[in-house]
């Protein structure tokens, strides 16, 4: 079935390093990836999506590309900010099943120092 | 705009008692409605979705029920708690016809402690 693999479940980062949070997916159909964010205490909020093959999407400084080849849909930031602590997850819709079905991953909880 | 709104904000219930959290969305005709769990830090778990009223459809069994009374309205219950009941319960919407490509808007949720 579908599903979603974060392999990191803690990322401990100086503020102004690079960061890359992993994400693989399997699925038969044709993917639609997401990332969402949750900072403590507050709501999921989509942070990206893609369904487009090797096409890098932005947002708020992130980015990620869809690699089909790799299955992958890794999120990035070039210099993490202390406000980017926050849960990560990254989630596939699920073309088989009902509307707004999204496999999440485990997640992935950013920690930025100073 | 859209609102969403959650209550209780928080919730403290002894094993065995009945349970019962609210969700109404403002602003918004129709939309897709979905119950969410996630246990402290954990990944979120889809418990529940309806795309009308009156027809809500369960995606995992974990001795919970969910109505929709009205179109705005998406209810999470139980007669029954147990200790594995405890989370953070989340209520989303999405707009209507979308697809798979529709994003899910969060409510701020209700944390469930159950002891």
């Amino acid at each position: 079935g579908d599903s979603v693999t974060q392999t990191e479940g803690l990322v401990t980062l100086t503020k102004g390093l690079p960061v890359m949070l992993n994400c693989t997916y399997q699925t038969t159909y044709s993917p639609f990836l997401f990332w969402y964010v949750q900072h403590l205490n507050e709501a999921p909020k989509l942070l990206l999506k893609s369904s487009t093959d090797n096409k890098r999407t932005e947002h708020q400084g992130f980015y990620a590309t869809l690699h089909k080849s790799s299955s992958s849909f890794h999120l990035q930031k070039s210099s993490v900010q202390l406000s980017d602590s926050a849960l990560y997850f990254c989630a596939l819709s699920d073309w088989g099943s009902a509307l707004g079905r999204l496999h999440f991953g485990a997640g992935t909880q950013l920690i930025v120092i100073p | 705009a859209q609102t969403i709104h959650q209550w209780p904000v928080a919730e403290i219930k002894a094993v065995g008692s009945p349970l019962s959290l609210g969700c109404t969305i403002k602003g918004k005709s129709s939309p897709n409605l979905y119950w969410y769990w996630q246990a402290t830090g954990g990944t979120l778990q889809q418990l529940f979705y309806s795309i009308t009223v009156g027809q809500v459809e369960s995606v995992v069994q974990l001795n919970l029920s969910a109505s929709r009374p009205k179109d705005d309205q998406f209810i999470l219950s139980t007669e029954k708690l147990l200790l594995s009941h405890s989370g953070f319960y989340l209520c989303a919407w999405s707009p209507p016809g979308q697809g798979r490509n529709e994003r899910l808007f969060f409510g701020h949720g209700t944390k469930l402690s159950v002891l």
